[in-house]
């Protein structure tokens, strides 16, 4: 099946910048989101790419995508400590059926003041 | 919007009991989709239905498992003989697809089973 792989921890200090990256296997792939989860809740939907676009940018976030690479990114400007949470990178696209979100692990960032 | 709403947000049962969690989507949403998470995990897609019809199951959903979207708003997972191993957090989503279009899914706070 198709798979999405991430590093497990990423610490930084507050006001920095956060790299959190993500790579997937699905050729197929039409979307690429990232969520964010805090502990004890659900997931919230910070962003999302089609796969024909290179970079989007939202506020503090900014994604990028380098498709040849199967390759994404989530950069999170001035990162606070509000901040610190697992993030998640998920895709949709052909090969999984198109409806539903193939997940990766996810990251827990971790933000000292 | 007063988005995703799942109850309850926890239970706890003994090995072989039934339970049934109940998720009501986002107003007007057309699709709902079930997924389970287990402690350090990513979730993994059980199901989803489009209104009331259930198109997808994942291999994941043993016969044990029965879910319902019977009037095309809320849905309703049922785990029956539950076992150690469903110890988990279901989590729904739910999104809107005018015109065959996807749209973003957007996630409850999830219930959490615990399995004594």
């Amino acid at each position: 099946g198709e798979d999405v792989e991430q590093s497990l921890f990423l610490s930084v200090r507050e006001g920095d910048s956060s790299v959190i990256n993500c790579t997937y296997t699905d050729s197929s792939s039409t979307y690429l989101y990232w969520y964010k989860q805090e502990p004890g809740a659900g997931l919230q939907l910070l962003t999302y790419i089609f796969s024909n676009m290179d970079m989007k940018q939202d506020q503090r976030l900014t994604v990028l995508l380098n498709k040849k690479d199967k390759h994404l990114s989530l950069r999170i400007a001035d990162t606070q400590t509000g901040d610190s949470a697992i993030y998640f990178c998920a895709e949709r696209g052909l090969n999984t059926g198109f409806q539903k979100l193939v997940f990766g692990t996810g990251t827990r960032l971790l933000v000292s003041p | 919007d007063t988005g995703v709403s799942q109850d309850p947000r926890h239970k706890i049962t003994k090995r072989g009991q039934n339970v049934t969690f109940r998720c009501d989507p986002i107003s007007e949403h057309n699709r709902l989709y079930w997924y389970r998470q287990t402690l350090g995990q990513g979730p993994e897609f059980l199901t989803y239905f489009q209104n009331e019809a259930q198109l997808e199951k994942s291999r994941l959903l043993s016969d044990r498992f029965s879910a319902e979207r019977p009037k095309g708003s809320f849905s309703t997972l049922e785990i029956q003989r539950t076992e150690q191993g469903d110890s988990a957090m279901y989590l729904c989503a739910s999104s809107l697809s005018p015109g065959g279009v996807n749209q973003p899914q957007h996630f409850g706070d999830g219930t959490r089973l615990s399995i004594l």
